[in-house]
């Protein structure tokens, strides 16, 4: 189907590991890579992980992405009170011929 | 690189908007411009993308007939206009280069569209 779905919101305290899911189906997530995005508040979006699992130079290693099927996971380990944000997941959808987002996920740090 | 957007809009229902992002920092014509937006306290939302070297847009179903995306290589910058506003087009307008897929390494600071009467 044509929709990423996220959990809403993920919380942990300072230095737990955070998992986010991101699952799509055969014609987004399951043929085209996932890239996902931090949003801090009040800013623009910014890349976090491409290619399932690829970071962008100056991206902490702490942020790590997966794949697994038509899903892909975002992982924080070691969370630190500056990750609280909001993180989405992105895909090329090729039913649609245009790009997803996941709704998002509003990480909490506790 | 860098793309900056034009200021904050306020526009009546049933106006149109016409929201520029001007690049500068790269090869203008080497990769495509999206423009995605975001509803107040809401999630984040592609609108098509444009190819700066020919011109050529692609748009989200939702946006077709309502937006229309155009460029000026001259002073490379790329443009998003959508009409017959609603109150439902509220949103932070964003731009962000990238390539044909959800890989976008620059983004505009936003570009805030009040719809109101």
């Amino acid at each position: 189907q044509s929709v990423l779905t996220q959990p809403p919101s993920a919380s942990g305290t300072p230095g737990q590991r955070v998992t986010i899911s991101c699952s799509g189906g055969s014609s987004n997530s399951g043929s085209n890579t996932v890239n996902w995005y931090q949003q801090l508040p009040g800013t623009a979006p910014k890349l976090l992980i491409y290619n399932y699992d690829q970071r962008p130079s100056g991206v902490p290693d702490r942020f790590s992405g997966s794949k697994s099927g038509t899903s892909a996971s975002l992982a924080i380990s070691g969370l630190q009170s500056e990750d609280e944000a909001d993180y989405y997941c992105a895909a090329w959808d090729d039913s649609l011929n245009g790009a997803l987002f996941g709704g998002g996920t509003k990480v909490t740090v506790l | 690189v860098q793309l900056v957007q034009s200021g904050a809009e306020v526009k009546k229902p049933g106006a149109s908007v016409k929201v520029s992002c001007k690049a500068s920092g790269y090869t203008f014509t080497s990769y495509y411009i999206h423009w995605v937006r975001q509803a107040p306290g809401q999630g984040l939302e592609w609108m098509g993308i444009i190819n700066p070297s020919r011109g050529s847009a692609s748009y989200a179903q939702k946006f077709q007939g309502t937006v229309t995306m155009t460029r000026d290589t001259s002073t490379t910058t790329v443009y998003m206009e959508l009409t017959r506003l609603t109150s439902e087009d509220t949103a932070l307008y964003y731009c962000a280069r990238g390539t044909v897929g959800t890989f976008w390494d620059y983004w505009g600071q936003g570009t805030l569209v009040n719809v109101s009467s």
